[in-house]
């Protein structure tokens, strides 16, 4: 079985400043793991994901993540936040291996960027 | 070119009423499945369709059903609607495995029960 927290239901951090949205994982196997965006009253976005290889991730508008295995984490970064990167962020994380189609998130962290 | 599309996008409706929310994926993706996300914004798996076949079935009430008549297609039937049920429900299709591609999801269909 796989379960996420994600620590701060809310973050607020000032326009050009550091983003950091964490997120921890508990998984019984290798885990899959993914961050989505949603903007108000859109679908999710799929931003960035880990499935095997480099820990440190890349994803879409500047986001990346880094898998810390002995930490059970993928937090969320981006050096320099833009208005435009207010949303909610969910980290997501699903069983390797077989056919383990479920992908469980996080219950969310909503980012707020002040100008 | 909409890669999962959900209808209705909005649904209000009485309680005790019978209704149907619809998705359909054009990426050629065998798996299908519903979220519901609470006011919270708590996602939470409701059913997966594996090829026309139901892999997941999430402790939800019977009065719930989904239907897949193809692979690009899975809808969602809901008798007798309750205030609870009010919600956002997603759509989102994959390719087995979920390893290279994640889920894609619609837009969401928001239902109120009034």
């Amino acid at each position: 079985a796989q379960s996420v927290t994600q620590l701060g239901s809310h973050v607020s951090v000032s326009e050009g400043a550091l983003v950091l949205l964490r997120c921890n994982y508990s998984s019984s196997v290798p885990p899959y793991l993914f961050w989505y965006v949603q903007y108000p009253n859109q679908g999710l976005q799929l931003l960035l994901k880990y499935t095997t290889g480099a820990t440190l991730v890349k994803g879409i508008n500047g986001f990346e993540a880094e898998f810390k295995k002995s930490e059970t984490s993928f937090h969320l970064t981006k050096p320099s936040a833009h208005m435009s990167d207010a949303a909610e962020y969910f980290c997501a994380v699903s069983g390797s291996g077989g056919s383990n189609y479920k992908l469980t998130f996080g219950k969310g962290t909503l980012l707020t960027v002040n100008p | 070119d909409t890669a999962v599309s959900q209808t209705p996008k909005y649904l209000v409706t009485q309680m005790g009423n019978d209704k149907s929310i619809k998705c359909e994926q054009n990426l050629g993706h065998d798996t299908m499945y519903w979220y519901k996300q609470d006011s919270k914004k708590f996602l939470k798996i409701m059913f997966s369709y594996n090829n026309k076949e139901l892999i997941i079935n999430e402790t939800v009430p019977n009065r719930f059903s989904p239907k897949s008549p193809d692979k690009a297609h899975l809808n969602l039937h809901i008798n007798s609607l309750e205030l609870g049920d009010s919600a956002v429900y997603f759509c989102a299709s994959s390719q087995q495995g979920l390893a290279n591609y994640g889920y894609t999801f619609g837009s969401g269909t928001r239902l109120t029960v009034v």
